[in-house]
């Protein structure tokens, strides 16, 4: 597609529930990261990918937190146990180039909500 | 620790005006600054960055000014429009920070018609 796309755009998980979001990347696109924005603050990092190596993890906040792209395009981001901290908008991002040193292209995010 | 900070959380200015949006980093080894624009509901999209190779950078309507000495950036629109009114980002990384940006908290623009 033309930008990165996220699924889903809004999600309401009770505390406990597992979540799975999805990111599409700009196709072609080697670098993919994730980022945590709670509210009122600014984007934060948690992981990074160059194809399907997953090459830095350490934003992620626990081991609740995983991530996965396989085949080296589409990402999912994994929380197990969610908790009402967790609630926040993860962005997806993604870059041509090897290296994300230089900007990226973001997604519209997903906004998590948990109850 | 907030490595990148924006100390205004909120800007108002009158339509065709200067909008001046400060950013202050920590970090003397942050070397390339961008600034990222947010409208509600979407992600941030890039408007305009600078090299530590250089003091200013212009675009159109948008200057960014760099200050080593003092760590500081500014993001100069000119003239001020009404479809400017959003969240800017600033950010920055380094060459010890990997991959990722650091990001600031975001100032609200508002360009008032």
């Amino acid at each position: 597609g033309a930008g990165v796309s996220q699924s889903p755009r809004y999600k309401v998980a009770k505390r406990g529930q597992d979540v799975a979001l999805r990111c599409d990347p700009i196709s072609g696109h080697v670098s993919l990261f994730w980022y945590q924005q709670a509210l009122g603050q600014g984007p934060e990092f948690l992981t990074y990918f160059q194809n399907e190596a997953q090459l830095d993890k350490s934003g992620l906040p626990s081991d609740r937190f995983f991530a996965e792209r396989p085949e080296g395009s589409v990402s999912t981001l994994k929380i197990q146990r969610t908790q009402q901290e967790d609630s926040a908008v993860y962005l997806c991002a993604s870059s041509f180039s090897g290296q994300g040193r230089y900007g990226y292209t973001f997604g519209s995010g997903t906004r998590l909500t948990v109850v | 620790d907030q490595q990148v900070k924006q100390n205004s959380p909120s800007l108002s200015v009158q339509e065709g005006r200067i909008s001046i949006l400060n950013c202050d980093y920590t970090n003397s080894m942050f070397d390339y600054f961008l600034w990222y624009k947010k409208y509600p509901a979407e992600g941030p999209t890039f408007l305009i960055s600078i090299s530590s190779i250089k003091d200013k950078n212009e675009d159109g309507r948008f200057t960014v000014f760099l200050n080593k000495s003092a760590k500081h950036l500014s993001l100069h629109i000119v003239p001020s429009q009404p479809g400017d009114s959003a969240v800017y980002f600033c950010a920055a990384s380094g060459p010890f920070t990997g991959n990722q940006f650091y990001f600031g908290t975001g100032t609200s623009l508002t360009v008032i018609p």
